[in-house]
């Protein structure tokens, strides 16, 4: 099976850097995506990372080690609508056909 | 380029009613998936399409959900009888040819049963 692991809630406040954190188990993996949800909205592509290392794109950067099998999420120079929940997801599987979500962090950007 | 589209996007009704989502992938979209988020829980895998087939429905909860794809295009999720802890928002997702791409996902349907 698989298993994924975030925290529940961060908060920050606007300008800082925030880093989600997301560790997993599973059977076969093939990548680890993030995904943002606003509230009431479906969630939303931000990253891919299939090899080690680190992920760049804008403001957000994303990080895997698979031999940790770990990754994260960082979130640079926060905005207020960057409140949202985050999630992590695995590729997992014989051929990457299990895709399976964190439970998902709740990111609060205070003023 | 249109998105997955789901409809409707709510729907209310009773305990023991029959009620069936629709979801239109991305055009040439091989695969689609349908997943379930309950009130402040994760994100559940119900079941993965590969064109009409269907490849993987382990997280399908019981046999009260029947998922179809006919020819292909786009999919239907069944529920019948709906149950209380069937409430919930249904969300579709569709990738191209390879199951590892990124999942582009519809605005959900935002199910309540009472």
């Amino acid at each position: 099976g698989q298993s994924l692991e975030q925290p529940s809630e961060v908060t920050a406040v606007e300008g800082a850097i925030v880093q989600i954190n997301c560790t997993y188990q599973t059977s076969g993996f093939y990548g680890l995506s993030w995904y943002q949800q606003h509230d009431g909205g479906a969630p939303t592509f931000l990253s891919y990372n299939a090899l080690d290392g680190l992920e760049e794109t804008g403001r957000f950067s994303s990080f895997l080690s698979r031999s940790d099998s770990y990754g994260y999420l960082l979130l640079q120079e926060l905005q207020m609508k960057d409140s949202a929940s985050y999630f992590c997801a695995v590729s997992g599987g014989n051929y990457g056909q299990n895709f399976v979500f964190g439970p998902g962090t709740r990111l609060s950007v205070l003023p | 380029e249109a998105g997955v589209t789901q409809f409707p996007s709510h729907s209310v009704i009773e305990k023991g009613q029959t009620v069936t989502l629709r979801c239109d992938p991305i055009s040439g979209h091989d695969n689609l998936y349908w997943y379930r988020r309950v009130m402040g829980k994760e994100i559940k895998f119900l079941l993965h399409f590969v064109k009409e087939s269907k490849q993987d429905e382990s997280g399908m909860p019981n046999n009260r959900f029947l998922a179809e794809r006919t020819g292909g295009t786009y999919s239907t999720l069944k529920v019948q009888p709906a149950e209380l802890e069937d409430s919930g928002v249904y969300f579709c997702a569709s990738s191209p040819s390879r199951s590892t791409d990124t999942q582009y996902f519809g605005p959900g349907t935002r199910l309540t049963v009472l």
